[in-house]
């Protein structure tokens, strides 16, 4: 079973900084099976990016995502107000998803 | 406009059933799968299985083997999520998440491995 590891746990930054969050999956995946989300206090998760790097619709060009094999990581490129949140990636293998314990983006 | 919208929150007491319900809307409901996951108080994500209207074709998350049944109504499209012998250990937010048949990446179309709509949540506290 492959094991998504998040880093940091916690990110404290200013609106404006940019922001760069890890995944790491315990040995190597493809690029099309990872994700993602955002979660906002209170609210359901919001899909951001697939296939590891596409942007799903309506998201703002601010949220990028890349890498391969075993590392993954999404950038937000300047923090706006709203960023500020829980962010999970997610996996599909072996008819499985996994997702990662998740990295919270707080204001500094 | 695509929705999923979830039956209210729940309070229940220790060795009881429940069923929370997920409705679609917007789409073509036996064309895409629906998942459930749930989220313990202060806890990340944790797939729980999905399930395909089409034909009724479901993929249960070992962790929650044997403690869930998921289905659906196609008529209503809506889907269904059973609890059985509820614990305090149950007590958590359940969510139902739409995955697209197909993604479209690079220019061309790929089976999709993601959730692309996903309901309120449903809350369920189990409590003596």
């Amino acid at each position: 079973e492959i094991v998504l590891t998040q880093s940091p746990g916690t990110l404290s930054l200013s609106p404006g900084e940019r922001a760069t969050l890890s995944c790491r999956a315990s040995q190597s995946v493809s690029s099309n099976s990872l994700a993602w989300y955002q979660q906002k206090h209170g609210q359901a998760p919001r899909l951001l990016i697939y296939g590891a790097s596409t942007r799903a619709t309506g998201i703002p060009d601010r949220f990028s995502g890349s890498g391969s094999g075993t590392d993954f990581t999404l950038t937000i490129s300047r923090l706006e107000p709203e960023d500020f949140a829980v962010y999970y990636c997610q996996h599909y293998g072996s008819s499985r998803w996994t997702f990662g314990q998740g990295t919270k983006v707080e204001i500094k | 406009e695509v929705q999923l919208v979830q039956s209210g929150a729940e309070v229940k007491k220790p060795g009881d059933s429940l069923k929370i319900s997920c409705k679609g809307s917007g789409y073509s409901f036996t064309n895409y799968w629906i998942a459930w996951v749930r989220q313990m108080p202060g806890k990340g994500l944790e797939w729980m299985g999905i399930f395909y209207p089409g034909d009724s074709d479901t993929i249960y998350s070992p962790s929650f083997q044997g403690q869930v049944t998921i289905s659906a109504d196609k008529s209503i499209s809506t889907a269904y999520l059973q609890l059985i012998n509820l614990a305090a250990s149950d007590t958590a937010m359940y969510y139902c998440a739409r995955r697209p048949p197909y993604a479209y990446v690079w220019g061309n179309y790929t089976p999709s491995y993601y959730f692309d709509y996903w309901g309120q949540g449903t809350l369920v506290t189990v409590s003596s």
